[in-house]
């Protein structure tokens, strides 16, 4: 079974743009989570979806956002982008059952973003 | 709130020598406990987790943790390392939101 896939593997932007990161699930898997890491704050959960709706968030500005499609797969956006925002962006993917169950996080090989 | 505390930033051991990481945690409830591993450039791989049951758990390339919930432990231990174990070791507690310790870096001296 494949794993978790993100693209593009690495992306430069510069400071005001903005830029949109692609998480496909492992095939079954429902819920997609989002982490950010950086040397800085280490690993951080920004959000999950599950069944194309929001179910967790972390703390960060509404310049992040997020959205899942019917085939589970996700996308990721940030916009008017700071010098901050460079980070290694992971995503996982797991079964993604009742929100009262506690699951397996398989990651993918992560989006690095700078911003210039 | 879920907290992990990962004291120990880097490691240096020997080939074949033993490897202890530590990892404390502070969770509401039942912990659910992750360790997982990251090589330079890449994702987060899975080592093992612990959720309920038997305290000592193994996982994958011979690793194995302890839970002791008395002492919000769960150390995480190879008897002896091979230099392909060199990365970055996180360890992490939660349901569905992970939180994560800061990291420990271990290096293999040949």
């Amino acid at each position: 079974k494949a794993g978790v896939t993100q693209t593009p593997r690495y992306l430069i932007k510069t400071r005001g743009q903005q830029v949109t990161l692609s998480c496909s699930p492992i095939s079954g898997h429902r819920s997609v989570s989002w982490y950010q890491q950086t040397p800085g704050q280490g690993l951080q959960f920004l959000f999950e979806y599950f069944s194309e709706t929001q179910r967790n968030k972390g703390n960060f500005p509404g310049r992040f956002s997020g959205r899942q499609f019917s085939n589970s797969r996700s996308e990721m956006n940030v916009s008017t982008l700071e010098l901050g925002d460079s980070a290694l962006y992971l995503c996982a993917s797991s079964l993604g059952y009742t929100s009262g169950s506690i699951e397996t996080q398989y990651f993918g090989p992560g989006t690095r973003l700078l911003v210039l | 709130a879920q907290s992990v505390t990962q004291p120990d930033i880097h490691i240096t051991v020997s080939e074949g020598a033993s490897l202890e990481l530590r990892c404390n945690y502070s969770y509401g409830a039942t912990p659910y406990l992750f360790w997982y591993v990251q090589s330079p450039g890449q994702g987060l791989q899975l080592l093992l987790k612990y959720f309920s049951g038997d305290t000592l758990v193994q996982g994958i390339k011979g690793f194995e943790a302890e839970f002791k919930r008395s002492q919000s432990s769960f150390n995480l231990r190879k008897p002896s390392v091979h230099w392909s174990d060199a990365a970055e070791y996180f360890c992490a507690v939660g349901a569905k939101k992970l939180t994560f310790g800061t990291g420990t870096r271990l290096t293999i001296i040949p």
